[in-house]
């Protein structure tokens, strides 16, 4: 079954230090992986994806590492800033099959002056 | 450019009653989604459609009716509501296959009593 797990529920940087995010999966199938940003009273809005043929994506301070083997994707954002304080979501979104787009429970960072 | 709209954006029910969330986006997207999203839980799939006249349950689909009459709507109600469906709830929209990102509405808080 298509499963995603965030198991930190919480993330606390210093202002332009790194923030290394974790993500693990379970489905095997053809996927595309994708990392949302959630701030409060707002829907989740698309920051980065990296389908599972890829190791790497990056879009300017964001860069999504995908571990096949170890079945484990992280999102690092670099330099931090206090403006990248939200909830941060993974997704799992198969292609083929099921087609569902599954979440992960979510991580909150936090990003101190 | 309103991407992804819902309707209404709060509503309060008494326990029994029933009501229907509106979602419309005009991005000519194939598949559509429902979310709710709760304290330490993330967001959960509820239904989604993968076009026009299709529906499909997610993870949390109990309680729980859609429909996709027109491509751009899906709707999603609550024929006798609960107080555990008291949530936040949201619709997003996706083209998929190499464009696999979804685009979220603001949500719809519901509270049930």
């Amino acid at each position: 079954d298509q499963q995603v797990k965030q198991n930190s529920p919480s993330l606390s940087v210093q202002e332009g230090r790194i923030s290394i995010l974790n993500c693990d999966y379970t489905n095997s199938m053809f996927d595309y992986f994708l990392w949302y940003k959630k701030y409060p009273a707002e829907g989740p809005t698309f920051l980065i994806s990296i389908s599972s043929i890829k190791d790497k994506n990056e879009d300017g301070r964001f860069t999504v590492f995908l571990n096949k083997s170890a079945k484990h994707l992280s999102l690092h954002i670099v330099p931090s800033q206090p403006g990248d304080s939200a909830v941060y979501f993974c997704a799992d979104s198969t292609q083929g099959g099921s087609e569902k787009l599954v979440f992960g429970k979510g991580t909150k960072l936090t990003v101190n002056p | 450019n309103a991407g992804v709209t819902q309707t209404p954006k709060f509503r309060v029910l008494k326990t029994g009653q029933s009501m229907t969330l509106l979602c419309a986006q005009d991005m000519n997207h194939e598949y559509m989604y429902w979310y709710r999203q709760d304290p330490g839980m993330g967001l959960r799939l509820i239904h989604y459609s993968v076009g026009e006249g299709t529906t499909a349950k997610g993870e949390v689909p109990d309680g729980y009716n859609v429909s996709r009459l027109k491509k751009q709507n899906f709707l999603l109600g609550l024929e006798s509501a609960a107080p555990s469906q008291t949530s936040v709830y949201f619709c997003a929209s996706a083209l998929r296959g190499f464009r696999p990102e979804a685009f979220f509405g603001q949500g719809t808080r519901l509270t049930v009593v």
